[in-house]
């Protein structure tokens, strides 16, 4: 099925630990972001990408790193997870033109820093 | 900072009644809104967008936007239980969705 896939669903981390969450769409979308979803607090813009090659920060972008690897790939990175970073975190894709107008969002990873 | 607001609820409906969601938006250079659903544990799901002022239709669901007052809404005539989720409404900031911070709906049947 087209879409966005994450991964890995599930993470549980130790403070100070590194990790890379993955995200792959095969929409032909030049546009991909990772928000995060935190209780109370709505969706949060962390990184976007506008097109290959291109990287912007968002709202909340400390502590993380991100890169572009294509066009299809865009990869979020802890360098060291705090207890703060716990969190769903959401990639997505978009084109913005016709009936394509908007996000598709992929199915999320959960992550607890411990 | 550019804020959308949402009610978070829960509103509650019978089921077979019209739920009415409503969203405020900061950013007067927003051109374009959305409403997505969002299942408890799921990803959120478009529903529709609209960027003309007035009202657009899609099945049971209609959005309505008034760019003076900033104000959208989203109306779900024949509410069903299944229609039960967060409803996540959205403002296009010129690079990226700026998210409200979601209404909860219950329709009770």
């Amino acid at each position: 099925n087209a879409g966005v896939t994450q991964t890995p669903k599930f993470q549980v981390l130790k403070t100070g630990q590194s990790m890379t969450l993955q995200c792959a769409q095969d929409m032909n979308h030049n546009s991909m972001y990772w928000y995060r979803q935190d209780p109370g607090m709505g969706l949060r813009l962390i990184y976007y990408s506008a097109s290959e090659g291109t990287t912007d920060k968002g709202e909340v972008p400390n502590g993380y790193n991100v890169s572009r690897l294509n066009k299809r790939e865009f990869s979020l990175r802890l360098e060291s997870a705090a207890p703060s970073q716990t969190s769903v975190y959401f990639c997505a894709s978009s084109e913005w033109r016709g009936s394509n107008y908007g996000y598709t969002f992929g199915s999320g990873t959960r992550l607890t820093v411990v | 900072q550019k804020e959308v607001e949402q009610n978070s609820g829960p509103l509650s409906v019978p089921e077979g009644a019209i739920a009415s969601l409503n969203c405020t938006y900061s950013d007067r250079g927003s051109q374009s809104f959305f409403w997505y659903r969002q299942y408890s544990g799921k990803s959120p799901e478009l529903i529709m967008f609209i960027y003309s002022n007035g009202d657009k239709e899609d099945g049971r669901f209609t959005a309505q936007l008034n760019k003076a007052s900033q104000y959208v809404s989203l109306l779900i005539r024949d509410s069903q239980p299944s229609d039960s989720a967060t409803y996540l409404c959205a403002a296009d900031s010129g690079y990226a969705l700026n998210f409200g911070k979601g209404t909860s709906l219950l329709v009770t049947p």
